[in-house]
C-alpha cells in the first residue's frame, strides 16, 4: 500500500533560518504534490501544489521542490519567524475516481525559536 | 466567504449513542471529505463524495455512514459511537477531484466515554 514518511515528527530552528521539512513516499506514483499548514486547533490550509512535471515551485519564504525518481519532495521555509511554527503536512494525489482523493503524511511540527 | 463551516465545534457521546456531524460549504465545490485525524495516524480518509449524489468509502469507513444531502452539505453519522471513534473531525471541499486544493472546515472534536 501506499506509504508516506515526513521524516521528523518535530523540527527546531533558530529565527532567521531555512527550515528543511522532507516528505517521501512508497508504492505511489504521483501526478501531483501539495503543502499544508496546520495550527493547533484549526483545519489545515493550503500552501503550494507542485506537479509531477515540475522540479520546484516558489511563492514569497516559501520553496518546494519535487523529485520523482527519489519520490521526496523538500519543502523550504526561508528566514523562518516564530509565526511560522506549525505543523506542515505533505499530501500526494493523482487522477481519477479514487486516486484523485489526497493521501497526506502525519505531519512535521516545526517550532521556530526567537 | 465563510468556506467551509462545521458543527459542532466540540461533542462528549456515551458508547453506544448516536450523532451527526454537519458540514456546509459555500464555494460551490464538486467534492467533499470526510477526515479523521488522530495523534500519530495523521489524516485519514472517512468517506468521500466525489459529486453531488454519489458517496464513496474511504480507508476508515466502518461505523460511520455519509450524506451527501445536496451540493452544499455533507453529513457524516456515527448509528453507536465507540470509544475509538473519539479523535478530531474534519470536513473538506475541492473544486473537483485532481489537483485542486482542499478546503478545510475547523474540526470537531468528539470524545467518546
Amino acid at each position: 500500500s501506499q506509504k508516506i514518511e515526513q521524516n521528523s515528527e518535530a523540527l527546531n530552528i533558530q529565527e532567521g533560518k531555512t527550515a528543511t521539512l522532507t516528505c517521501n513516499y512508497t508504492n505511489y506514483s504521483p501526478a501531483y504534490l501539495q503543502w499544508y499548514r496546520q495550527d493547533p486547533g484549526r483545519g489545515p490550509v493550503f500552501l503550494l501544489l507542485i506537479r509531477e512535471n515540475e522540479k520546484e515551485k516558489r511563492k514569497e519564504r516559501l520553496k518546494v521542490t519535487f523529485d520523482t525518481t527519489l519520490k521526496q519532495s523538500l519543502f523550504h521555509i526561508t528566514a523562518s519567524q516564530p509565526a511560522d511554527s506549525a505543523t506542515y503536512l505533505c499530501a500526494l494525489g493523482n487522477y481519477g475516481g479514487s486516486q484523485g482523493n489526497l493521501i497526506f503524511g502525519k505531519g512535521t511540527k516545526l517550532s521556530v525559536k526567537p | 466567504n465563510a468556506g467551509v463551516t462545521q458543527t459542532p465545534k466540540f461533542q462528549v457521546l456515551k458508547t453506544g449513542q448516536s450523532m451527526t456531524l454537519q458540514c456546509a460549504q459555500d464555494m460551490n465545490h464538486n467534492s467533499m471529505y470526510w477526515y479523521r485525524q488522530d495523534p500519530g495516524m495523521g489524516l485519514r480518509l472517512i468517506y468521500y463524495s466525489a459529486s453531488e449524489g454519489t458517496t464513496d468509502k474511504g480507508e476508515v469507513p466502518n461505523g460511520y455512514n455519509v450524506s451527501r444531502l445536496n451540493k452544499r452539505e455533507f453529513s457524516l453519522r456515527l448509528e453507536s459511537a465507540a470509544p475509538s471513534q473519539t479523535s478530531v473531525y474534519f470536513c473538506a471541499s475541492r473544486r473537483e477531484e485532481g489537483n485542486t486544493e482542499a478546503f478545510f472546515g475547523q474540526g470537531t472534536r468528539l470524545t467518546v466515554v
